[in-house]
């Protein structure tokens, strides 16, 4: 069965303490991995496409990675308007994405 | 420009009662999305459809209907609401669908079935 799992499920942070989320995958054929972020009360907001093992891409504090079994999320020296929960998905083909839990990240001042 | 709008933003329903989930994008995108995200779960998809007239059903269709008369609306239609449906639902669209979504979100309808 295809799954995606996230960890940790929570993480809190001091401000400036950089870290990794961990975003593992057993899937038949992954043809896209997302990272969305989705604030309190808000819809998840788009972040990163990668395609295959190896790609590397950036926004602002954020890199996100990729291997043949998992994807990390690093963010460097993180601010407290980072806090909130970090969503990954995993497309096989077609409309068959699915979604890991999240990992809800706390940046404190 | 507005994204995705969802109506309302929260509503309790009784068992039983039906009602509609309103879905609107004004980015002229042809591919939108239903899902429903329960506590410590992923997403997951309901139905979708990659055009007006076009839907198909997702990974929990069961208990919901939707249409696509036009581009810009995607209404969800829950018939004889039941508790297990108690979850907070996300419309969303993409320009393009599969491995290409960049799909941009709703900010959700929370709803409560007692």
């Amino acid at each position: 069965e295809d799954q995606v799992t996230q960890s940790p499920e929570a993480l809190r942070l001091q401000e400036g303490e950089s870290s990794s989320l961990n975003c593992s995958y057993t899937v038949s054929g992954l043809r896209g991995l997302f990272w969305y972020r989705q604030d309190p009360g808000k819809g998840p907001e788009f972040l990163f496409t990668l395609y295959s093992a190896g790609e590397e891409k950036e926004k602002e504090r954020l890199k996100a990675t990729l291997t043949k079994k998992e994807s990390f999320l690093h963010i460097t020296a993180p601010k407290p308007e980072d806090s909130a929960t970090y969503l990954c998905a995993v497309n096989t083909g077609g409309f068959k994405t699915i979604f890991g839990a999240g990992t809800r990240l706390f940046v404190k001042a | 420009n507005a994204g995705v709008t969802q109506t309302p933003k929260f509503r309790i329903l009784k068992i039983g009662q039906s009602m509609t989930l309103q879905c609107a994008q004004d980015m002229n995108h042809n591919y939108m999305y239903w899902y429903r995200q329960d506590p410590g779960m992923g997403l997951k998809l309901i139905y979708y459809s990659v055009g007006a007239g076009i839907t198909d059903k997702g990974e929990v269709p069961n208990g919901y209907n939707v249409s696509r008369s036009t581009t810009e609306d995607f209404p969800l239609r829950l018939e004889l609401a039941a508790p297990s449906q108690t979850s907070v639902y996300f419309c969303a669209s993409s320009y393009k669908g599969g491995i290409n979504t960049e799909a941009f979100f709703g900010q959700g309808t929370r709803l409560t079935v007692v």
